[in-house]
């Protein structure tokens, strides 16, 4: 079966830096990404990595190890409005996605 | 360009009855795919779609669920007969190519 794994909840405070980390062991890897999703809302495209390395965007970067089966999501100047979850999904063949149970993130001041 | 529209973004049903879940994808994309997501859990994959043909309905129960994404007109998720365990918010996402995927709002569902 298809295991992707990461933490179920983190804190941090507003300004700070934090990292969410996503290790997955799949039947096959075409692509890894992360979405962000508001409580009631739709995910919403942060990142997409298929080959080794960092990837940045903003204040959001996001690294995989093919390797390792590991990625993070490196979110910098943490803002209140980035309270959410944040999910972790695999395109394991053809172009369906196999999401992680998500990370919440919450954001104090 | 209107994003991924869902509708309805709620909706209840009693134990027996049929839910139709409608999703209009962006527009020029002719891919569709639809996800279920229960409390406290992941989100699952049910079904691929283009326009007119079904591409992968591995992650779709065997009975009382159906899809549909017609030539002209919404795709639509269809559930027979729902039951408690059907209450889960549905999200319809589409893609120009089949590669990123963009999300609806979703539909939640409640049986009673």
């Amino acid at each position: 079966g298809q295991n992707i794994d990461q933490p179920t909840e983190m804190t941090a405070t507003e300004g700070a830096i934090v990292q969410i980390n996503c290790t997955y062991q799949t039947s096959g890897f075409n692509g890894l990404f992360w979405y962000q999703q508001h409580a009631g809302e739709a995910p919403t495209f942060l990142s997409y990595n298929v080959l080794d390395g960092l990837e940045e965007k903003g204040r959001f970067s996001s690294f995989l190890s093919r390797s390792k089966g590991y990625s993070y999501l490196l979110l910098k100047e943490l803002q209140m409005k980035d309270s959410a979850s944040y999910l972790c999904a695999v395109r394991v063949e053809g172009y369906q996605l196999t999401f992680g149970k998500g990370t919440k993130l919450s954001v104090i001041p | 360009n209107a994003g991924v529209m869902q509708n309805p973004r709620h909706l209840v049903r009693r134990r027996g009855q049929e839910a139709r879940l409608r999703c209009s994808p962006m527009k020029g994309h002719s891919h569709v795919y639809w996800y279920r997501q229960l409390p406290e859990e992941g989100l699952k994959f049910m079904v691929y779609l283009q326009k007119e043909n079904i591409i992968d309905e591995s992650g779709m129960p065997k009975e009382r669920f159906s899809a549909e994404f017609p030539k002209e007109g919404p795709s639509i998720l269809r559930i027979q007969q729902v039951v408690r365990g059907d209450s889960a918010a549905y999200f319809c996402a589409s893609s120009p190519d089949g590669a990123e995927q963009y999300f609806g709002p979703g539909t939640r569902l409640t049986v009673t």
